[in-house]
């Protein structure tokens, strides 16, 4: 069985603080995929980024950065001198490329990311 | 431009009714998927199909139906079987594989009165 864990459920910053979202995974496929949502006050998930298991390198896009170690099981996803327009719900995502269901991925619970001015 | 829509945006349903959300996209993908959103949680899988005329059931398919008739639209119809309706419905789809990304569509929020 496969499962996404976002053990922080709220976070709150204050503009241009650093913060790190948290996001660890269970999985017992060697193939795999990770990815990160952003959900604004809108609703809409906007992608953010998407790994396969084999690319452990981290990625840097803007002020955006992902950690990426499959040592932990983890992907997490840093936002650097952080902005209110950050302001949104962030999901963690795994798609299992052995499993049964056909592009099935599977959520983690979201993390509620406030940026105050 | 293109994209995935649906529609409407809000909708209110009285208990014992039928009601049929609408997912349209023109990206020309194969595949389509159904979520549900409650409140503090992640989504949760109802439908999907690969192709046309084909879909199957998703994690909480129970009190639900869907359509593929055409590649482009993949409606989700909540039947009054569906105890606890009121949700944030979203539509994703992906392609041309299984792999690809799955982008979303803006959701609708229904409301069960």
């Amino acid at each position: 069985a496969q499962k996404v864990t976002q053990a922080q459920t709220e976070i709150s910053v204050v503009e241009k603080e650093d913060v790190t979202l948290d996001c660890v995974y269970e999985t017992r496929d060697t193939t795999y995929y990770l990815f990160w949502y952003k959900q604004p006050p809108s609703g809409e998930l906007v992608f953010l980024i998407r790994r396969n298991s084999f690319d452990e390198q981290n990625e840097i896009s803007g002020r955006y950065s992902w950690n990426f170690q499959k040592s932990t099981s983890s992907f997490n996803f840093t936002i650097t001198a952080s902005q209110v327009v950050d302001s949104a719900v962030y999901f963690c995502a795994l798609f299992n490329a052995g499993g049964t269901s056909y592009g099935k991925l599977t959520f983690g619970q979201g993390t509620i990311l406030t940026v105050h001015p | 431009d293109g994209g995935i829509t649906q529609s409407p945006k809000y909708l209110f349903r009285k208990e014992g009714q039928n009601v049929t959300l609408s997912c349209e996209q023109n990206l020309n993908h194969d595949a389509m998927y159904w979520y549900r959103q409650d409140p503090g949680q992640g989504l949760r899988l109802i439908y999907y199909s690969q192709i046309v005329n084909d879909f199957q059931k998703g994690d909480i398919a129970e009190g639900y139906s869907v359509s593929r008739e055409k590649k482009e639209s993949f409606p989700l119809t909540v039947t009054s079987a569906q105890k606890n309706p009121t949700a944030f419905y979203l539509c994703a789809s992906t392609g041309p594989g299984q792999f690809d990304t799955q982008y979303f569509g803006p959701g609708t929020r229904l409301t069960v009165l």
